[in-house]
């Protein structure tokens, strides 16, 4: 069955940029979505269709996806960005119709 | 603005059936196009998509619970309800329902989530 894949774990330095990464085969033929989830809340979508930013979110989100590769990119990351970011991919011709990465904890040094 | 509220049992025994609610405002269950999905995340763990429900009471479950769950609409209240058999402890976690808009392949607004915790 098809697997999105996330590092456990991005640690970077305030100011700096983190990359978050969600591999799958051939994701780049699929459109993924981002979602933060701080503790004990429910997650906010950060990113849509791969690249758009939702009313509200930062410009300094931003993503993409190519090949088997989707990347959340956060410039200037700022203490209140630490948090779990999942990636989502819908696809019917998946076994699940909606699939979930597993999640990576930002953390903010 | 669309909100969603999850509500139930917080505590159930194993073999026991979850029946939760979710109560949608701002938006009609049976507006064409959209969706309400159900997602749980045991303790620490990752988002799990359970299933989901369209506008015109089409529906569609992910094969791990599929032959546990069912989700239903109540359009006069305006709410989604799911239905888990045989609950197991490993069923533990926050149940969140979520809205999909018209046509699109995420969830833009999500309820607060409830915890249920399965336990004897």
């Amino acid at each position: 069955s098809y697997v999105l894949a996330q590092p456990p774990s991005v640690s970077v330095a305030p100011g700096e940029t983190a990359g978050i990464t969600c591999g799958g085969k051939n994701i780049g033929g699929k459109i993924v979505h981002w979602y933060q989830q701080k503790p004990g809340q429910a997650p906010v979508l950060v990113i849509y269709y791969d690249s758009d930013r939702p009313s509200g979110i930062p410009e300094r989100f931003s993503g993409s996806n190519s090949g088997n590769t989707a990347t959340l990119t956060i410039s200037r990351v700022e203490a209140g960005d630490e948090a779990d970011y999942y990636c989502q991919v819908w696809d019917s011709g998946l076994t699940h119709l909606v699939l979930f990465g597993g999640g990576t904890k930002l953390t903010v040094l | 603005q669309i909100t969603l509220k999850e509500s139930g049992p917080t505590l159930v025994k194993p073999t026991q059936t979850l029946r939760l609610t979710c109560t949608l405002s701002g938006f009609s269950v049976s507006s064409r196009g959209v969706a309400v999905g159900w997602i749980r995340q045991p303790p620490g763990k990752a988002l799990e998509w359970l299933g989901l429900i369209y506008w015109d009471d089409d529906k569609r479950y992910s094969p791990s619970v599929q032959s546990r769950l069912t989700i239903t609409m109540d359009t006069a209240n305006n709410q989604v309800v799911v239905t888990l058999t045989d609950m197991d402890p490993v069923d533990t976690g926050t149940y969140f329902c979520a809205f999909r808009p018209a046509d699109g392949t995420y969830f833009d607004s999500w309820g607060q989530g409830t915890l249920v915790t399965v336990s004897s």
